[in-house]
């Protein structure tokens, strides 16, 4: 238990559907992220927020569309995805992005298919 | 771009064996962590090293920063079958915020 929670952990989605996975993390902290992750690749920051503000956006598409309500919260809008969307998403966060370290706890992460 | 290159990418080894994966760049880091991710969950955060040189303990696992701040290994002694997972190491650049993974190592140990 990491103190990041992350729903739904499984998800199947076609092309046409919107859905929206959610983070919640009860460590305190200013900063959380979303990453991808798929097999044979290293972890994509997709976006970064720090105090509630988008502070990265990593040239992500335009089919995703994070929302982040407060610094507990993240939100990750998904609408009419590709096939090769298809992979574990996770989200993360730590004390403040200006932290020397950025020491980061993930959640579980939800494993999205895109069919 | 700074980019962490690990190796090796799969390692497969008997249990009470002991092995070491590397994290080289040719870039420097301000500092380099070490996660583990096992099936079905996230990375979890195992150690931080900043200081070139530094070498840090967990119980049979040995992680060392390079002199240069530009590599880094981790030595486990004695595998067990529980070491099975996805080590992943991750950078801070220098100047930077993001944090920077390697592509990773999954090391299987077998009873």
């Amino acid at each position: 238990e990491t103190g990041v929670t992350q729903t739904p952990r499984h998800l199947v989605m076609g092309m046409t559907n919107k859905k929206s996975l959610k983070c919640e993390q009860h460590l305190g902290h200013n900063a959380m992220y979303w990453y991808k992750q798929s097999a044979k690749k290293p972890l994509e920051l997709m976006f970064v927020y720090n105090f509630k503000e988008q502070t990265e956006n990593n040239s992500v598409p335009s089919r995703f569309s994070p929302e982040c309500p407060n610094s507990s919260h993240l939100f990750l809008h998904l609408h009419t995805l590709q096939p090769e969307d298809s992979a574990l998403y996770l989200c993360a966060s730590s004390q403040d992005i200006r932290g020397r370290y950025n020491e980061q706890f993930f959640g579980p992460g939800t494993r999205l298919t895109v069919l | 771009t700074q980019l962490l290159e690990q190796s090796p990418q799969f390692l497969s080894i008997q249990e009470g064996e002991n092995l070491t994966v590397y994290c080289n760049s040719s870039s420097v880091f301000s500092s380099l962590q070490w996660y583990r991710q096992e099936p079905g969950e996230g990375p979890v955060l195992l150690v931080t090293v900043v200081t070139g040189g530094e070498v840090k303990k967990l119980k049979r696992l040995t992680f060392q920063f390079g002199d240069a701040r530009k590599d880094s290994s981790l030595h486990i002694t004695a595998a067990q079958p529980g070491d099975t997972g996805l080590y992943l190491c991750a950078g801070v650049g220098q100047g930077a915020q993001k944090l920077v993974f390697g592509q990773g190592t999954r090391l299987t140990i077998n009873p």
